[in-house]
């Protein structure tokens, strides 16, 4: 069975860091790439960003809103996914889901599993 | 900036058929873009339902179904369930990136 662990949410004043990390289970996490989404409190889904599978450079991509301040990153031997967030706005506060890409490509066909959610709250 | 469009809510008799759209700013929805569809319930992390256009996951009841319609991808609900009260969010590729759609509200009444 498929399953993900968000952890490392919390509250954190504007301008902090804050890493977040997914712990993975269930599938060969190497294998694929694994993604960040969020929500707002009351708002839609808005994707973080993705990093790929090391067979595919593990690379990553990110949403405009948080390219520069945000970094993924990936450790295989832990099945860990990470998600570093610095210079954290208020407008970042929401609940950060850890997410599976489908396909073990180099362009993930979209998602298929998801975490339970970690909420950020950015406030002074 | 783009933006993904979809109806913010629709109303659904138990029973019934109901089609969800979600438009690009950029232009026609094309199967280049992955259309993928989600439904969330309140207090719930979101739940996968398609991908790829009209790709079913084993757990996505065979009510659900995915295509391209009119330039939008589509999700239509037929004989829809009392559980079937959700929102429900599309995903679509941008070379390198990826947009949610905007949301549609489904009640079932």
């Amino acid at each position: 069975e498929v399953q993900l662990v968000e952890s490392g949410g919390g509250l954190v004043q504007p301008g902090r860091s804050l890493r977040l990390s997914c712990t993975a289970s269930g599938f060969t996490f190497g294998d694929y790439a694994m993604s960040w989404v969020r929500q707002a409190p009351g708002k839609g889904l808005e994707w973080v960003g993705f990093i790929r599978s090391k067979a595919y450079g593990g690379t990553t991509e990110y949403a405009a809103s948080v390219k520069g301040r945000f970094t993924i990153s990936r450790d295989d031997s832990k099945s860990i996914a990470y998600l570093q967030m610095n210079s954290l706005k208020t407008e970042d506060t929401a609940v950060y889901y850890c997410t599976r890409a489908i396909g073990t490509v180099v362009t993930p066909r979209g998602i298929d599993y998801w975490g339970q959610g970690t909420l950020v709250t950015v406030s002074s | 900036q783009t933006v993904v469009t979809q109806e913010p809510s629709l109303t659904v008799s138990p029973g019934g058929t109901v089609t969800l759209t979600c438009a690009s700013s950029t232009g026609a929805v094309t199967s280049g873009y992955y259309p993928n569809w989600f439904q969330q319930k309140p207090g719930q992390a979101p739940r996968a339902l398609i991908y790829s256009t009209s790709n079913k996951h084993s757990w996505t009841p065979a009510r659900f179904s995915g295509s391209l319609l009119g330039g939008k991808a589509a999700l239509t609900l037929s004989g829809v369930q009392p559980e079937d009260e959700a929102e429900y969010y599309c995903l679509l590729y941008y070379g390198g990136a990826y947009v949610f759609g905007t949301g549609t509200k489904v009640t079932v009444l």
